[in-house]
């Protein structure tokens, strides 16, 4: 059975920051990696999704990493802004059949 | 194109009354996936549907029932509700089945229980 873990739950940044938010996974045999992100009170909007046969996905200051191996997934967001402020959540399925599997998620604050 | 759209947006209720929610896909999409989100547990896959057939469930007791219509429109359907049935409610849509492609979410319904 598929567990995601996301470490850590809250992280507090200066604006400009680069930073890098973690998530782990158990079973290597993912299907794909999605990254999401939630505001307050509000519905997640995607961000990457990586399928399992990439190293990585990039979108603007966003840059997705995929280690299979490792069970491991990294977001990296370049030159931080306030507006980056919500909860990241990553998630992955077994297979394209089954559904996401979610991480509870890391809330991070940009300070200005 | 018009995202995902789910209503009500917020309901209140008291224990033992039953609620309907509604989600409407992205013009398209066939899949439509319900999860229940809780500071606690996080997001919980409730059940997935496609072609108007449930095609996953999560494990949650047979209170928490779905449909899909041939619009692809879905409901959700919770009878007896219980405290702890408190949570926002996400409905996701995608154009193929399960994860294989990128899920679109909608606002969601938050539900209280009184």
């Amino acid at each position: 059975k598929q567990e995601v873990t996301q470490i850590p739950a809250a992280l507090s940044v200066p604006e400009g920051e680069n930073l890098v938010l973690n998530c782990s996974f158990t079973d290597s045999a993912i299907y794909n990696l999605q990254w999401f992100r939630q505001d307050p009170g509000k519905g997640l909007t995607s961000l990457l999704l990586i399928q399992s046969s990439q190293r990585e996905q990039t979108s603007g200051r966003l840059n997705a990493s995929l280690d299979k191996s490792s069970g491991r997934s990294t977001l990296y967001i370049a030159a931080s802004q306030p507006g980056d402020s919500a909860t990241y959540l990553c998630a992955a399925p077994n297979s394209g059949n089954t559904p996401l599997v979610f991480g509870k998620g890391t809330r991070l604050s940009v300070i200005a | 194109k018009a995202g995902v759209t789910q209503t009500p947006r917020y309901l209140i209720k008291t224990r033992g009354q039953q609620v309907t929610l509604s989600c409407s896909p992205i013009s398209g999409h066939r899949s439509v996936s319900w999860y229940q989100q809780t500071p606690g547990q996080g997001l919980q896959f409730l059940f997935e549907y496609f072609s108007e057939t449930q095609r996953n469930k999560g494990n949650f007791p047979g209170r928490f029932s779905g449909r899909q219509f041939s619009n692809s429109r879905s409901e959700m359907n919770v009878s007896t509700l219980e405290l702890g049935d408190s949570a926002l409610y996400l409905c996701a849509s995608s154009l193929a089945r399960g994860s294989t492609d990128t899920q679109y979410f909608g606002p969601g319904t938050r539900l209280t229980v009184l």
